[in-house]
């Protein structure tokens, strides 16, 4: 059974500083993987999507890299700023089943 | 805009009541789903649908229904509401067509308490 982890479960960093955030999945056979952002008490905004066949996909301050045979995708936001603050999720679309699963997050506070 | 709406936002219910929440996409996508997120539990899919009158269990469907007469609406229907049903709920819509498919789009959220 799909099961994603995301380690740390919380992070604190200094404004400016780039940071990695990590996304593990044991079933290498997913169709993609979306990155998210949720803010307190609000819905879920998309950040990142790459499927199966890519490596990474970039907007703005936010890389994301995805390497299936190992079961991990990454997350790197350049030059951390405190409107960074949320908690990221990421989640996998799994093969063959049409269900996604959910990692539980990792709340990252970015401090001024 | 391209959006995904949700109905009640908040709802305060008794135990054994019936409710419905609503869930209504204007992107004409073909795939919806629900989920539900708990402190620790991450978002665990509820119930997903792949098309119009087409329907299929997620991780945890026990004590809900769906259903999908229209292609952009996906009611969740809680037919007895139990304590454990106390939530906060996301529905979801995803493209199935183009380069971004898969990519799920989400709704603000609706905050359930079952007293």
């Amino acid at each position: 059974k799909q099961e994603v982890t995301q380690i740390p479960a919380a992070l604190s960093v200094p404004e400016g500083e780039n940071l990695v955030l990590n996304c593990s999945f044991t079933d290498s056979a997913i169709y993609n993987l979306q990155w998210f952002r949720q803010d307190p008490g609000k819905g879920l905004t998309s950040l990142l999507l790459i499927q199966s066949s890519q490596r990474e996909q970039t907007s703005g301050r936010l890389n994301a890299s995805l390497d299936k045979s190992s079961g991990r995708s990454t997350l790197y936001i350049a030059a951390s700023q405190p409107g960074d603050s949320a908690t990221y999720l990421c989640a996998v679309y799994v093969s063959g089943t049409y269900k996604y699963i959910f990692g539980t997050g990792t709340r990252l506070k970015v401090l001024a | 805009e391209a959006q995904v709406t949700q109905n009640p936002r908040y709802l305060i219910t008794v135990t054994g009541k019936k409710l419905t929440v609503t869930c209504s996409q204007n992107m004409n996508h073909e795939y919806m789903s629900w989920y539900r997120q708990d402190p620790g539990l991450g978002l665990r899919q509820i119930y997903y649908s792949m098309n119009v009158e087409v329907t299929d269990k997620g991780d945890v469907p026990e004590g809900y229904k769906v259903s999908r007469k229209e292609k952009r609406n996906f009611p969740l229907i809680l037919e007895s509401p139990s304590p454990n049903q106390t939530s906060l709920y996301f529905c979801a819509s995803t493209s199935m067509a183009g380069v971004m498919w898969g990519e799920q789009f989400f709704g603000p959220g609706t905050r359930l308490t079952v007293l």
